[in-house]
């Protein structure tokens, strides 16, 4: 089964406060990278789908980057608001016949 | 649009209990899947199937059975509950194949199960 990490498990920011954590993968047969924000009591909502090395996509306040050659995928927060209080999972496949591969989380917390 | 729709929303059984977990999807998706999230665990895939008639198996599918006789509907079984299977449950579906653009996955909105 694929090795999805992400780092770190939680983290706690000051509203204002710019932030980013990491995916990791394993490089080998990379297909797609996905990224889901995932609030208490609702469904995860995806964010971003990257496919190809060096991928930047960016969505107001959040971006995303993504390393294929050395598997990994950093997803930024920008002034972050109380509303980007959220688990934020990142998920991978390694072909385009597999289901992907979920990590397990970086629950954000911004502090107003 | 109805998305992803799943049921129960809530449901407390006891062990040795059997139950479904119904999930629709109006997007006439290919994939549709089950993943159980656990404190600490992130999101692992149950049961997967990529069309009609086709099922096959996640991470961790002791205890589940599933069917999907029809595009739109995946239903999750369990047969004989136990403890362990106490969880959040969600169902979700995307489009399906090798497209190089990845195909986003839509989830519904989440089953909580307690087993007693």
């Amino acid at each position: 089964i694929l090795n999805v990490e992400q780092s770190p498990q939680s983290l706690h920011v000051q509203e204002g406060d710019s932030t980013n954590f990491t995916c990791s993968f394993p490089s080998s047969n990379f297909y797609a990278l996905h990224w889901y924000r995932w609030e208490t009591a609702k469904s995860p909502e995806a964010l971003f789908v990257m496919t190809l090395n060096g991928d930047e996509k960016k969505k107001g306040r959040i971006s995303a980057t993504l390393n294929t050659k050395e598997g990994y995928s950093y997803l930024y927060i920008k002034g972050s608001q109380p509303e980007d209080s959220a688990t934020y999972l990142c998920a991978s496949a390694n072909s385009g016949n597999t289901p992907l591969v979920f990590g397990k989380g970086t629950r954000l917390s911004v502090i107003a | 649009n109805a998305g992803v729709t799943q049921t129960p929303k809530f449901q407390v059984l006891k062990t040795g209990q059997s139950m479904t977990l119904q999930c629709a999807q109006d997007m006439n998706h290919e994939y549709m899947s089950w993943y159980r999230q656990d404190p600490g665990m992130g999101l692992r895939l149950i049961h997967y199937s990529v069309g009609a008639g086709i099922t096959d198996q996640g991470e961790v599918p002791n205890g589940y059975n599933v069917s999907r006789s029809t595009t739109e509907d995946f239903p999750l079984r369990l047969l004989s509950a136990a403890p362990s299977q106490t969880s959040v449950y969600f169902c979700a579906s995307s489009y399906w194949g090798p497209v190089n653009s990845g195909n986003t996955i839509y989830f519904g909105e989440g089953s909580w199960l307690t087993v007693v």
